[in-house]
């Protein structure tokens, strides 16, 4: 059973476009999310966050917007530059129920055309 | 600052053969984990521990084993290994909720 989906497994956007990288959950009680990007034999760094309490969490060109009511999340990159190009991997937890394990989506692929 | 250092890199495997990958961390995390990587697929958690002598299994423990005798150092153990264990194995700590990622271990079990 997979709580955490990404269900565009690539994407690719012209230099300069807003990204947008869409996650999907299913477990109720997650009641935080983050967004890591991984570089090909590196591992995964933390890119974004956002808690439950809040719909939207800006940082620099990256924008994480949070809607509860229908169990989705999605991150923004705007405007998108090359080095942005990387596997981006949604993960949410269940922090106010006392389960900080993270759960990962599969992962979306983003490649930034120049 | 180290941050979680993972060994080996890459190793080639046999079938039925047991090796350990080494993790350890410089952070004084609590929380360390460890997760394996398959082609398509996001991170499954195979085994975590919340502190020295406290281990608990994850989606995907079966095969094997960890122990976390000291803060800074979270084995894993392969023990028979199997072609299905073919994967990119990450560990990672915990600080509140963002983990932090050692570089992986590239394993191949032929």
């Amino acid at each position: 059973d997979q709580q955490v989906k990404q269900n565009s497994p690539s994407l690719s956007v012209q230099e300069g476009r807003i990204s947008i990288l869409n996650c999907d959950y299913t477990n109720s009680m997650f009641d935080y999310f983050l967004w890591y990007k991984k570089y090909p034999a590196e591992g995964p760094t933390f890119l974004i966050s956002i808690s439950s309490i809040k719909d939207k969490n800006e940082d620099g060109r990256f924008t994480v917007f949070l809607n509860k009511s229908a169990k989705h999340l999605s991150l923004h990159i705007v405007p998108s530059q090359p080095g942005d190009s990387a596997v981006y991997f949604c993960a949410a937890s269940a922090r106010f129920f006392g389960n900080e394990k993270l759960t990962f989506g599969t992962g979306t692929r983003l490649t930034i055309i120049p | 600052n180290a941050g979680v250092t993972q060994t080996p890199k890459f190793h080639i495997l046999k079938i039925g053969q047991s090796m350990t990958l080494q993790c350890t961390q410089d952070m004084n995390h609590n929380y360390m984990y460890w997760y394996r990587q398959d082609p398509g697929m996001g991170l499954k958690l195979i085994y975590y521990s919340v502190g020295a002598g406290i281990t608990d299994k994850g989606e995907v423990p079966n095969g094997y084993n960890v122990s976390r005798s000291t803060t800074e150092d979270f084995p894993l153990r392969l023990e028979l290994a199997a072609p299905s264990q073919t994967s990119v194995y990450f560990c990672a700590t915990h600080k509140t909720t963002e983990a932090f990622f050692g570089q992986g271990t590239r394993l191949t079990v032929v």
